[in-house]
């Protein structure tokens, strides 16, 4: 069955460190997206992909980037971790057509101490 | 500032009853609105969903209601069941971009 995986599934960091999440969808979906969930804000949207080599910015963007080389990968990377980025982060997909569903990943629990 | 506003954190209501979630959002661009249903520790996953042409669509107990005017979006879920406690999104978009509300954590009280 198609998926979308998300690793490392929890994950403790040092104030400066950089830090990488991948997540892998096998749905072939063009588009995918990260978030991050914190209490108090939902889900706000960090960066996204409409297809390989192309990344934009979301809504939360600064202190991360992403880069897309194929298909199937969005991995996250915080260049220099800070406490503020401790979040539970969540990957998502969808096809390219509008009004598509979004399908997320179980998420990835960072803890930046 | 915050585009799409769910303003019950929480809500408890008795099994066999009827729950309904709220949200309200600021942009009239939005065209297609959707509901998710996260439980803990996992990701959230697709409940049901609306186009801005409908007022209206049922998926069996869960029924998503559009007000446009009143830029508000409502779901109905009859009967609530113990199993629909979780936390529920809502969610507008415009193109390919998503906004999240802040959620509203459902109880249902066997």
């Amino acid at each position: 069955d198609a998926e979308i995986t998300q690793s490392p599934r929890h994950k403790i960091t040092e104030t400066g460190r950089q830090v990488t999440l991948a997540c892998h969808q096998t749905w072939n979906h063009n588009n995918m997206f990260w978030y991050r969930q914190d209490l108090g804000h939902g889900l706000r949207l960090i960066h996204y992909s409409y297809g390989v080599h192309d990344t934009n910015k979301g809504e939360v963007s600064d202190g991360y980037s992403v880069s897309r080389s194929n298909t199937e990968d969005l991995p996250l990377t915080l260049e220099s971790a800070a406490s503020s980025q401790t979040s539970v982060y969540f990957c998502a997909s969808s096809e390219s057509a509008l009004q598509e569903t979004q399908y997320f990943g179980p998420g990835t629990r960072l803890l930046v101490l | 500032d915050q585009q799409v506003k769910q303003n019950s954190p929480s809500l408890s209501v008795q099994e066999g009853r009827i729950s309904i979630l709220n949200c309200d959002y600021t942009n009239s661009m939005f065209d297609y609105f959707l509901w998710y249903k996260k439980y803990p520790a996992e990701g959230p996953t697709f409940l049901i969903s609306i186009s801005s042409i409908k007022d209206k669509n049922e998926d069996g107990r869960f029924t998503v209601f559009l007000n446009k005017s009143a830029k508000h979006l409502s779901l109905h879920i009859v009967p609530s069941q113990p199993g629909d406690s979780a936390v529920y999104f809502c969610a507008a978009s415009v193109g390919n971009q998503f906004y999240f509300g802040t959620g509203t954590s459902l109880t249902v009280i066997p």
